[in-house]
């Protein structure tokens, strides 16, 4: 079946240092690909998207391009933040009338100042 | 204005009661979900519905079912409520083809006593 995996955390890094979580996928068909970001006590909120290979999805200094070779898409940004720390979720979605996200386990960061 | 909203954010209650948490959006999507939150935050379909379908995910037990009153509002029951039901409970509502992103809500905490 279709699934999502993630780097697993916690991950912890100081202010200003580069951030990567890797995610990689497995699916059926052609899915559009998606990271989630969770801040504490708050729902999911979208921080980018990529719907076609080789597909770059960009938001508030985050990047994360979609790597049809390798069945990547995994979150960079250059210079993280102490705002940045929350929970990370890569997702996929297929074409289909369910439209069901499916997540992957969630990389939680913390950036010390 | 909160496009998906839930209500209660918090719910304490005891074995073995029947229970519901309410979903509103105002976006004027056409499909909308109930997603489960474990302690380890990972995240989990339950079902998905717009006014032609409801998807239901096999692994979740008939004990919890959608109501939808109308376009906007997919409520979530659930009966006889056991220990291990304690989780946050997410609402989403989308639009329109496979690789439109999906809207959440802020969560449902709920606790089983």
């Amino acid at each position: 079946g279709d699934s999502v995996t993630q780097m697993e955390g916690p991950v912890t890094l100081s202010e200003e240092a580069f951030l990567t979580i890797n995610c990689t996928y497995t699916a059926t068909g052609y899915p559009s690909l998606f990271w989630y970001v969770q801040y504490p006590g708050e729902g999911l909120q979208l921080l980018l998207k990529a719907t076609k290979a080789d597909d770059k999805g960009s938001n508030k200094g985050f990047e994360a391009t979609y790597r049809k070779e390798t069945t990547s898409f995994h979150l960079e940004k250059g210079s993280v933040q102490v705002s940045d720390s929350a929970v990370y979720f890569c997702a996929l979605l297929l074409s289909g009338s369910a439209r069901q996200l499916t997540f992957g386990s969630g990389t939680q960061l913390t950036v010390l100042p | 204005d909160t496009a998906v909203s839930q209500t209660p954010k918090y719910l304490v209650t005891q074995m073995g009661n029947d229970k519901s948490i309410k979903c509103e959006q105002n976006l004027g999507h056409d499909t909308m979900y109930w997603y489960k939150q474990d302690s380890k935050k990972f995240l989990k379909i339950m079902f998905s519905y717009n006014n032609k379908e409801l998807i239901i995910n096999e692994t979740v037990p008939n004990r919890f079912s959608p109501k939808s009153p109308d376009k906007a509002h997919l409520n979530l029951h659930i009966n006889s409520l056991e220990l291990g039901d304690s989780a946050v409970y997410f609402c989403a509502s989308s639009q329109g083809g496979s690789n439109q992103p999906q809207h959440f809500g802020d969560g449902t905490r709920l606790s089983i006593l």
